[in-house]
Protein backbone atom coordinates (compact mmCIF):
# COMPACT_ATOMS: atom_id res chain seq x y z
CA UNK A 1 0.00 0.00 0.00
CA UNK A 2 0.83 3.54 -0.11
CA UNK A 3 3.45 4.31 2.20
CA UNK A 4 5.68 7.74 3.57
CA UNK A 5 8.56 7.08 5.55
CA UNK A 6 9.57 9.88 7.75
CA UNK A 7 13.41 10.48 9.18
CA UNK A 8 14.21 11.39 11.42
CA UNK A 9 12.11 10.77 14.16
CA UNK A 10 13.78 13.63 16.72
CA UNK A 11 15.82 16.31 16.18
CA UNK A 12 17.21 18.33 18.34
CA UNK A 13 19.26 21.34 17.24
CA UNK A 14 20.69 24.83 19.02
CA UNK A 15 19.17 28.23 17.94
CA UNK A 16 20.25 29.84 14.76
CA UNK A 17 21.23 26.23 13.34
CA UNK A 18 19.90 24.39 10.74
CA UNK A 19 17.12 21.87 10.36
CA UNK A 20 16.28 18.97 8.07
CA UNK A 21 13.71 16.64 7.95
CA UNK A 22 13.54 14.37 5.08
CA UNK A 23 10.32 12.09 3.70
CA UNK A 24 9.93 9.47 1.20
CA UNK A 25 6.96 8.16 -0.55
CA UNK A 26 6.06 4.97 -2.65
CA UNK A 27 2.69 6.19 -4.78
CA UNK A 28 4.66 8.13 -7.84
CA UNK A 29 1.10 9.34 -8.78
CA UNK A 30 1.77 11.51 -5.55
CA UNK A 31 1.74 14.98 -6.70
CA UNK A 32 0.38 16.68 -3.47
CA UNK A 33 3.19 16.85 0.21
CA UNK A 34 2.14 19.15 2.77
CA UNK A 35 4.29 19.95 5.99
CA UNK A 36 2.28 20.00 9.36
CA UNK A 37 3.41 21.30 12.78
CA UNK A 38 1.93 20.66 15.73
CA UNK A 39 3.05 22.10 19.07
CA UNK A 40 2.55 20.07 22.03
CA UNK A 41 -0.67 20.29 22.98
CA UNK A 42 -2.13 21.91 19.94
CA UNK A 43 -3.84 21.09 16.31
CA UNK A 44 -1.81 20.14 13.21
CA UNK A 45 -1.23 23.31 11.71
CA UNK A 46 0.14 23.12 8.02
CA UNK A 47 3.12 25.34 7.21
CA UNK A 48 4.44 24.82 3.58
CA UNK A 49 3.16 22.62 1.11
CA UNK A 50 4.82 21.65 -2.56
CA UNK A 51 3.27 20.39 -5.71
CA UNK A 52 4.80 18.25 -7.82
CA UNK A 53 5.61 20.72 -11.16
CA UNK A 54 7.69 22.66 -8.79
CA UNK A 55 10.74 20.98 -7.02
CA UNK A 56 11.18 24.42 -4.31
CA UNK A 57 9.57 26.57 -2.23
CA UNK A 58 10.48 29.19 0.23
CA UNK A 59 8.35 30.96 2.92
CA UNK A 60 10.95 33.28 4.97
CA UNK A 61 12.87 30.13 6.92
CA UNK A 62 11.54 27.47 5.71
CA UNK A 63 11.59 25.88 2.46
CA UNK A 64 10.46 22.41 1.09
CA UNK A 65 12.28 20.54 -1.86
CA UNK A 66 10.82 17.77 -3.92
CA UNK A 67 12.70 15.37 -6.09
CA UNK A 68 10.14 13.56 -7.84
CA UNK A 69 12.34 11.13 -9.79
CA UNK A 70 13.78 9.85 -6.21
CA UNK A 71 10.23 10.10 -4.94
CA UNK A 72 11.81 12.10 -1.64
CA UNK A 73 10.95 15.55 -0.19
CA UNK A 74 12.28 17.42 2.58
CA UNK A 75 11.44 20.47 5.01
CA UNK A 76 14.77 23.13 5.46
CA UNK A 77 14.04 25.21 8.90
CA UNK A 78 17.12 27.87 8.77
CA UNK A 79 17.86 30.48 11.61
CA UNK A 80 15.75 28.01 14.15
CA UNK A 81 13.81 29.46 17.13
CA UNK A 82 12.74 27.90 20.36
CA UNK A 83 9.23 28.62 18.90
CA UNK A 84 10.14 26.17 16.02
CA UNK A 85 10.10 23.31 18.80
CA UNK A 86 7.38 20.83 17.47
CA UNK A 87 6.29 17.38 15.79
CA UNK A 88 6.73 18.45 11.82
CA UNK A 89 4.65 15.72 9.91
CA UNK A 90 5.22 15.25 6.10
CA UNK A 91 2.27 13.93 4.07
CA UNK A 92 2.08 12.92 0.60
CA UNK A 93 -1.45 12.84 -1.61
CA UNK A 94 -1.66 9.62 -3.60
CA UNK A 95 -3.53 7.92 -6.25
CA UNK A 96 -6.51 7.40 -4.45
CA UNK A 97 -6.93 11.25 -3.03
CA UNK A 98 -5.99 10.61 0.86
CA UNK A 99 -3.00 12.34 2.50
CA UNK A 100 -0.66 9.54 3.41
CA UNK A 101 1.00 11.17 6.35
CA UNK A 102 4.59 10.35 8.06
CA UNK A 103 5.43 9.53 11.58
CA UNK A 104 6.59 12.59 12.44
CA UNK A 105 9.61 14.39 13.62
CA UNK A 106 9.92 15.59 17.33
CA UNK A 107 12.34 18.71 16.67
CA UNK A 108 13.62 20.41 19.98
CA UNK A 109 15.55 23.80 19.18
CA UNK A 110 17.78 24.61 22.32
CA UNK A 111 18.47 27.98 23.37
CA UNK B 1 -8.85 29.97 15.75
CA UNK B 2 -8.81 27.81 12.40
CA UNK B 3 -12.89 27.00 13.14
CA UNK B 4 -12.84 23.56 13.35
CA UNK B 5 -14.39 23.02 17.22
CA UNK B 6 -13.89 19.63 18.94
CA UNK B 7 -15.38 18.29 22.40
CA UNK B 8 -15.13 17.20 24.36
CA UNK B 9 -11.19 17.71 24.71
CA UNK B 10 -10.63 14.89 27.31
CA UNK B 11 -12.26 12.13 27.76
CA UNK B 12 -12.21 8.76 30.21
CA UNK B 13 -14.17 5.52 29.20
CA UNK B 14 -14.99 2.34 30.46
CA UNK B 15 -15.24 -0.72 28.24
CA UNK B 16 -18.54 -0.57 28.58
CA UNK B 17 -19.28 2.74 28.43
CA UNK B 18 -20.83 4.61 25.52
CA UNK B 19 -19.68 7.97 24.57
CA UNK B 20 -19.46 10.32 21.27
CA UNK B 21 -17.10 13.23 20.38
CA UNK B 22 -18.57 16.10 18.92
CA UNK B 23 -16.73 18.14 15.92
CA UNK B 24 -17.78 21.19 14.35
CA UNK B 25 -16.88 23.29 11.28
CA UNK B 26 -17.93 27.04 10.63
CA UNK B 27 -15.13 27.39 7.72
CA UNK B 28 -18.10 26.59 4.86
CA UNK B 29 -16.39 23.00 3.86
CA UNK B 30 -17.42 20.55 2.31
CA UNK B 31 -15.25 17.28 3.55
CA UNK B 32 -14.98 15.90 6.99
CA UNK B 33 -12.33 13.66 8.64
CA UNK B 34 -12.06 11.69 11.64
CA UNK B 35 -8.31 10.64 12.17
CA UNK B 36 -6.57 8.81 14.94
CA UNK B 37 -3.41 9.88 16.42
CA UNK B 38 -1.32 7.80 18.37
CA UNK B 39 2.18 8.12 19.61
CA UNK B 40 5.20 6.85 17.51
CA UNK B 41 2.78 6.18 14.70
CA UNK B 42 1.49 8.33 11.48
CA UNK B 43 -1.91 9.71 11.45
CA UNK B 44 -4.87 7.25 10.87
CA UNK B 45 -7.42 8.25 8.44
CA UNK B 46 -10.90 6.74 9.83
CA UNK B 47 -13.51 8.38 7.93
CA UNK B 48 -14.21 10.63 5.26
CA UNK B 49 -17.04 12.77 4.92
CA UNK B 50 -18.54 14.64 1.39
CA UNK B 51 -21.66 16.98 1.56
CA UNK B 52 -22.46 14.58 4.83
CA UNK B 53 -22.25 11.51 2.41
CA UNK B 54 -20.11 8.90 3.87
CA UNK B 55 -17.69 7.78 1.12
CA UNK B 56 -14.52 6.27 3.41
CA UNK B 57 -14.27 3.95 5.97
CA UNK B 58 -10.55 2.87 6.47
CA UNK B 59 -11.41 -0.90 7.87
CA UNK B 60 -12.62 0.58 11.15
CA UNK B 61 -13.97 -1.43 13.70
CA UNK B 62 -17.60 -1.37 14.03
CA UNK B 63 -16.96 -0.11 17.77
CA UNK B 64 -16.31 3.18 15.90
CA UNK B 65 -19.50 4.57 14.48
CA UNK B 66 -19.86 7.99 12.75
CA UNK B 67 -22.32 10.38 11.76
CA UNK B 68 -22.48 13.49 10.03
CA UNK B 69 -25.79 14.86 10.15
CA UNK B 70 -24.94 17.99 7.87
CA UNK B 71 -21.70 19.19 6.19
CA UNK B 72 -20.78 21.29 9.20
CA UNK B 73 -20.91 17.92 12.06
CA UNK B 74 -19.72 15.24 12.32
CA UNK B 75 -19.43 12.82 15.68
CA UNK B 76 -17.91 9.88 16.62
CA UNK B 77 -19.86 7.33 18.46
CA UNK B 78 -17.69 5.15 20.56
CA UNK B 79 -18.72 1.60 22.26
CA UNK B 80 -16.95 -1.04 23.93
CA UNK B 81 -13.99 0.12 23.19
CA UNK B 82 -10.37 -1.53 24.28
CA UNK B 83 -7.52 0.15 26.05
CA UNK B 84 -5.61 0.01 22.82
CA UNK B 85 -8.08 2.79 21.29
CA UNK B 86 -6.65 4.98 23.42
CA UNK B 87 -5.30 7.89 21.34
CA UNK B 88 -5.74 11.44 20.25
CA UNK B 89 -8.69 11.80 17.75
CA UNK B 90 -8.59 14.85 15.17
CA UNK B 91 -11.33 16.18 13.32
CA UNK B 92 -10.61 17.68 10.14
CA UNK B 93 -11.91 19.68 7.21
CA UNK B 94 -11.26 20.82 4.07
CA UNK B 95 -12.86 23.29 1.42
CA UNK B 96 -13.19 19.91 -0.68
CA UNK B 97 -13.17 16.30 -0.68
CA UNK B 98 -9.69 15.01 -0.15
CA UNK B 99 -8.35 17.97 -1.93
CA UNK B 100 -6.78 21.67 -0.25
CA UNK B 101 -5.62 21.76 2.77
CA UNK B 102 -6.62 20.26 6.18
CA UNK B 103 -7.92 22.40 8.72
CA UNK B 104 -7.73 19.75 11.82
CA UNK B 105 -9.16 20.75 15.57
CA UNK B 106 -7.44 20.33 18.65
CA UNK B 107 -8.78 16.70 18.97
CA UNK B 108 -10.16 14.88 22.11
CA UNK B 109 -7.69 12.94 24.00
CA UNK B 110 -9.51 9.47 24.93
CA UNK B 111 -8.46 7.11 27.27
CA UNK B 112 -10.07 3.77 27.78
CA UNK B 113 -9.87 1.85 31.22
Amino acid sequence: GENVEQHPSTLSVQEGDSAVIKCTYSDSASNYFPWYKQELGKRPQLIIDIRSNVGEKKDQRIAVTLNKTAKHFSLHITETQPEDSAVYFCAARGSQGNLIFGKGTKLSVKP
Amino acid sequence: ETGVTQTPRHLVMGMTNKKSLKCEQHLGHNAMYWYKQSAKKPLELMFVYNFKEQTENNSVPSRFSPECPNSSHLFLHLHTLQPEDSALYLCASSPRYLSGELFFGEGSRLTVL
